[in-house]
């Protein structure tokens, strides 16, 4: 069964750093693309990152652009989000989503249950 | 960017209704459309990708339709399960975007 499980998110003030952590399991990670979603509370979702199943191309959201960096262990099957300089409007649970083929243009099948990141002082 | 545009934002329908939700985007996306369920406090579920191919387990009362900018979502006869949220999104191109959603509730 393919599963992906995040975690690292919490309660960080206004400035701060967290990395978040989604462990993949049941696919060849390797072979997919995969991109981190977020969701501020009440609001739709929000496209963040993604990254291609090699980790030599990576993209980025305006809104995280110099803030976030997407990166990949094939090797430990995890995708990774750093995130610093974080603002309130950071504030939203985070997915990380796998894409269907190894390059970026390829559609979300798998998602997992989320992480809260809470940006407050 | 691409901008995507869904309509209504929200809509009441009873059990049984016939049920569509409209996405527009900004420039022509070729297809590449995808369709998420997502209910309150869940991760998003797949429904159809390449604007009308069914995702394996989704009841055939959902279907998609489209081309070029213009794309509909249906559900021909609306089930209890069926209240969410539901979004598209463009895979296109970089940044994959999304549509603000369509909210269903019970009349």
């Amino acid at each position: 069964e393919v599963q992906l499980l995040e975690s690292g998110g919490g309660l960080v003030q206004p400035g701060g750093s967290l990395r978040l952590s989604c462990a993949a399991s049941g696919f060849t990670f390797s072979s997919y693309a995969m991109s981190w979603v977020r969701q501020a509370p009440g609001k739709g979702l929000e496209w963040v990152s993604g990254i291609s199943g090699s980790g030599d191309r990576t993209y980025y959201a305006d809104s995280v652009k110099g803030r976030v960096t997407i990166s990949r262990d094939n090797s430990k099957n995890t995708l990774y989000l750093q995130m610093s300089s974080l603002r309130a409007e950071d504030t939203a649970v985070y997915y990380c989503a796998k894409l269907t083929g190894p390059f970026y243009n390829y559609y979300m099948d798998v998602w997992g249950k989320g992480t809260t990141v809470t940006v407050s002082s | 960017d691409i901008q995507m545009t869904q309509s209504p934002s929200s809509l009441s329908a009873s059990i049984g209704d016939r049920v569509t939700i409209t996405c527009r985007a900004s420039q022509g996306i070729s297809n590449s459309l995808a369709w998420y369920q997502q209910k309150p406090g869940k991760a998003p579920n797949l429904l159809l990708f390449a604007a009308s191919r069914l995702e394996s387990g989704v009841p055939s009362r959902f279907s998609g339709h489209g081309y070029g900018t213009d794309y509909t979502l249906t559900i021909s006869s609306l089930q209890p399960e069926d209240f969410a949220t539901y979004y598209c999104q463009q895979y296109y191109s970089s940044p994959q975007t999304f549509g603000q959603g369509t909210k269903v509730e019970i009349k």
